[in-house]
């Protein structure tokens, strides 16, 4: 069965560079979902978008930025990059606004950011 | 303090013991708990999920609510090496998929 694919699965960027993570859903979810989990650390909530609409926000820094596109993948832009950003980055999607009757969130397999 | 405290570990028990993973949370508005399982350089995936207090029981897995002590727990019976991995609680006041994530259990389960 298809799953939430994330690319790149891996990134290497500079300070103060840019970066942008990309996440597509699987196929019918209309919810999508970005965490971050830093080194040994627990996921932590960044945003989430229903039908290409933001729907809550969490602990998201303002140098980041999302969107939900037509076609239902969500890209999470990332700007003036600082060692901190070092992290997991899940995306996950759910098949109806919220969680699912069987309260699931399927996530990707994640995306590495690494800042030196 | 952390909205959702879990021991870290790192447990490690023999093969075939039976498991227990706890969280202890504060925010009383908690209606949705979650046991999610992450291997390494892996996504979290779904094991248990449960609405309000209760238990529920899946295989050899067994998840426990107790909303009054603000405490949820995860039992898998007859461990197995391939149960090695981090076991994440999740909770969640809404239906909205905003989780809140305990730090996650480091489970090993030696042969």
């Amino acid at each position: 069965a298809a799953g939430v694919i994330q690319s790149p699965r891996h990134l290497i960027k500079e300070k103060r560079e840019t970066a942008t993570l990309k996440c597509y859903p699987i196929p019918r979810h209309d919810t999508v979902y970005w965490y971050q989990q830093g080194p040994g650390q627990d996921p932590q909530f960044l945003i989430s978008f229903y039908e290409k609409m933001q729907s809550d926000k969490g602990s998201i820094p303002d140098r980041f930025s999302a969107q939900q596109f037509s076609d239902y993948h969500s890209e999470l832009n990332m700007s003036s990059l600082e060692l901190g950003d070092s992290a997991l980055y899940f995306c996950a999607s759910s098949l109806i606004w919220g969680v699912s009757n069987t309260g699931e969130l399927f996530f990707g397999e994640g995306s590495r950011l690494t800042v030196l | 303090q952390k909205e959702v405290e879990q021991d870290p570990g790192p447990l490690s028990v023999p093969e075939g013991a039976i498991v227990s993973l706890n969280c202890t949370y504060s925010n009383s508005a908690f209606q949705y708990f979650m046991w999610y399982r992450q291997y390494s350089r892996k996504g979290p995936e779904l094991l248990m999920y449960t609405y309000s207090s209760g238990n529920k029981e899946d295989g050899r897995f067994t998840a426990q609510v107790d909303k009054s002590s603000k405490y949820i727990s995860l039992f898998i019976r007859d461990s197995q090496p391939s149960d090695s991995a981090t076991y994440l609680c999740a909770m969640s006041s809404s239906n909205t998929g905003k989780l809140i994530f305990g730090q996650g259990t480091t489970l090993q389960v030696k042969p």
